[in-house]
């Protein structure tokens, strides 16, 4: 079974200062995709990065890194230089690899992030 | 740039009486996904769809719910009999040609349900 674990259920940051939003997992699988969404108030959920279980390195979209410490089974998200626009629901999810290849995305609790101007 | 559209966007509807929510994934798409997130909590899978049949479900989707993809195009979910803990906001998604663990699935923007 996977499991996601997002201790942080809310966080504050100042405007233009750097976030990190933890996110660990568990899994079995050999092959797994991690992947953070956002969500904001608006209700829809926004694709922000990706990470595969065979990438040496971390996956970077703009502001959006990825910390990937493979033996401590953890994910982070880190956003840089956070705006306003960035107050949002955050969560983390995994695919795994199971028999058939059509494998579901399990979700963490999710992090609410608030930006403070 | 392509994106997944769901219809209605707010559905409001009786005990015990059937719903469908449409969705027409990105066109060439083969994997398709429901999910759905009761108000304030996580969200949660349902059940995924390839090839014309149903591929994964949850324990979640019971006997009340039922998929189809009725044309090229559309995906939809039904609800038998909503019952109150139905009502939620239900997402639906979809992933390219290899459905991988390695292919994000793109997230359509909800139908919330609301069942009184």
């Amino acid at each position: 079974a996977q499991k996601i674990t997002q201790t942080q259920p809310g966080m504050f940051v100042q405007e233009k200062e750097a976030v990190t939003l933890d996110c660990t997992y568990d899994t079995s699988d050999q092959s797994y995709g991690l992947f953070w969404y956002k969500q904001p108030s608006s209700g829809e959920m926004i694709f922000l990065i990706y990470q595969g279980s065979y990438d040496e390195q971390n996956a970077t979209e703009g502001r959006y890194s990825l910390n990937f410490q493979k033996a401590r089974k953890s994910a982070n998200l880190v956003i840089s230089a956070s705006q306003l626009g960035d107050s949002a629901m955050y969560f983390c999810a995994m695919r795994g690899a199971t028999a058939g290849g059509y494998q579901k995305v399990t979700f963490g609790t999710g992090t609410k992030l608030q930006v403070i101007p | 740039e392509p994106e997944v559209t769901q219809t209605p966007s707010h559905q409001v509807t009786q005990m015990g009486q059937e719903v469908i929510l449409r969705c027409v994934p990105i066109s060439n798409h083969l994997y398709f996904y429901w999910y759905r997130q009761i108000l304030g909590q996580k969200v949660e899978f349902l059940v995924s769809f390839y090839n014309n049949e149903i591929s994964e479900k949850s324990e979640i989707f019971d006997d009340q719910f039922s998929v189809e993809r009725p044309d090229g195009s559309n995906f939809t979910l039904k609800i038998r009999s909503t019952k109150l803990e139905d009502s939620a906001m239900y997402f639906c998604a979809s992933s390219g040609a290899s459905g991988g663990p390695h292919n994000e699935q793109f997230f359509g923007p909800g139908t919330r349900l609301t069942v009184l």
